[in-house]
């Protein structure tokens, strides 16, 4: 039973790429997000999902775009991603109507 | 605009030391508030809060919600290295009922 997993945990891109990070959960719950964190910012909510096939914007999704095909999967892809986008991104689900936010180990990404 | 302001942002106390931190908030539709631990990686659960003067305890660590004054509180008793961590605080609300994150309380405890 490993929770909620993301892959991969480090990842440096060079300006202009592209790429995907894959947040799976074996919890089966409905609620999956995503969030960035960066130094003195807390966490900042970027995209969720309240289901399989929903998405929704959060506080920060420009320059994303997210998925949710399978109930398991959520997946965020950067379509060409900037400095600026140089943070950890955090994964986490929940249960519907119910918290706590149950989170991944995080992914570093790093663009130059 | 919904909001969670965390004071102080970073603490420096040694092993022994009780500290309290501090989280207040400005969040339309209020649902529950929650404190969680940052040490490496994951954030971690640690309480989560829906009525105000009801403290949850958990060893050390104990916690309360004024829903009148709209904050709440983290105390830490007889502190130890390994509580070294940032502490966030989040409360549930706003128009989509999503977690608002304050920036967190990086708590240093040296020995």
């Amino acid at each position: 039973n490993a929770g909620v997993t993301q892959t991969p945990k480090f990842r440096v891109l060079k300006t202009g790429q592209s790429m995907t990070l894959l947040c799976a959960q074996d919890m089966n719950h409905e609620y999956m997000y995503w969030y960035r964190q960066d130094p003195g910012m807390g966490l900042r909510l970027i995209h969720y999902s309240v289901g399989e096939g929903t998405t929704a914007k959060g506080e920060v999704p420009d320059g994303y775009n997210v998925s949710r095909l399978k109930k398991q999967n959520f997946l965020l892809g950067l379509e060409s991603a900037a400095p600026s986008q140089t943070s950890v991104y955090f994964c986490a689900t929940r249960t519907g109507g119910l918290l706590p936010l149950h989170f991944g180990n995080g992914t570093r990404l790093t663009v130059t | 605009e919904d909001k969670v302001v965390q004071s102080p942002l970073s603490l420096v106390v040694h092993e022994g030391d009780t500290v309290t931190l501090n989280c207040s908030y400005e969040v339309t539709n209020f649902r529950s508030l929650l404190w969680y631990k940052q040490e490496k990686k994951a954030p971690t659960f640690l309480f989560m809060l829906t009525s105000s003067g009801i403290e949850k305890k958990s060893g050390r660590l104990s916690s309360i919600l004024d829903k009148k004054e709209l904050f709440s509180i983290l105390n830490i008793t007889a502190t130890q290295t390994g509580d070294s961590a940032v502490y966030l605080c989040a409360v549930q609300g706003g128009s989509q009922g999503n977690l608002i994150f304050g920036k967190g309380t990086k708590l240093s405890v040296k020995p």
